[in-house]
């Protein structure tokens, strides 16, 4: 079974900074999500990723396989970036379609 | 091409009723997941159905919970005499095939008075 650490639990940024939310997991993986949750408790799909490097926006995540490492990047972050920010990767054998997930990050932004 | 449409979106309920929550998936995905969040806690597999299978049902409560995927219409979970402690936030999500990439659909918020 597929273990996911997040850190930090909680993060309260100024508006412009670049902040970092590091996921490890446990097992290999052919695939990570990271996913927002909305105040009203509604999830996005931000990436799903399974080498390197993706950017949208002011978003970048990359993964490191090797070190079964994943970081979501915001640049120049927002008040509105207000969310629970979750890593999630597949369950059991590491390509299993259900996923096991984070705790969360709790992102609050001061303008 | 919508979402993943979930509804009801609230349900409250009382204890010993039964909950029937449904999801229907975007078009052109047969495979769905179904997700239980409770209070200050975080997102919990429940089970992985595709079309008249159930795939995976390791993360169900053993007694009460049962879910289906017809051949048509949506996907139902479904909580038979509820109590308090099934007052979770419940997400449904689909994919075109097995494998890790999902959209999540918006919830269902079920209260057991």
């Amino acid at each position: 079974k597929n273990e996911v650490e997040q850190s930090p639990q909680n993060l309260t940024a100024q508006e412009g900074e670049f902040i970092t939310i590091n996921c490890s997991y446990s097992v290999g993986i052919s695939a990570l999500h990271w996913l927002q949750q909305h105040p009203g408790g509604g999830i996005v799909s931000l990436f799903m990723l399974s080498s390197g490097k993706k950017k949208h926006g002011r978003l970048i995540a990359t993964i490191n396989i090797q070190e079964k490492h994943s970081s979501l990047h915001i640049t120049a972050s927002h008040p509105r970036d207000y969310a629970v920010y979750i890593c999630a990767v597949p369950g059991r054998g590491g390509s299993q379609g259900n996923l096991i997930f984070g705790k969360g990050t709790k992102l609050s932004v001061k303008p | 091409n919508a979402g993943v449409m979930q509804n009801p979106r609230h349900l409250v309920r009382r204890r010993g009723q039964e909950a029937r929550l449904r999801c229907s998936p975007m078009k052109g995905h047969s495979h769905v997941y179904w997700y239980r969040q409770l209070p200050e806690e975080g997102l919990k597999f429940m089970v992985y159905l595709q079309k008249e299978n159930i795939i995976d049902e390791s993360g169900m409560p053993k007694e009460r919970f049962s879910a289906e995927f017809p051949k048509e219409g949506p996907s139902i979970l479904r909580i038979q005499q509820v109590v308090r402690g099934d007052s979770a936030a419940y997400f449904c999500a689909s994919s075109p095939q097995r494998g890790p990439e999902q959209f999540f659909g918006p919830g269902t918020r079920l209260t057991v008075l």
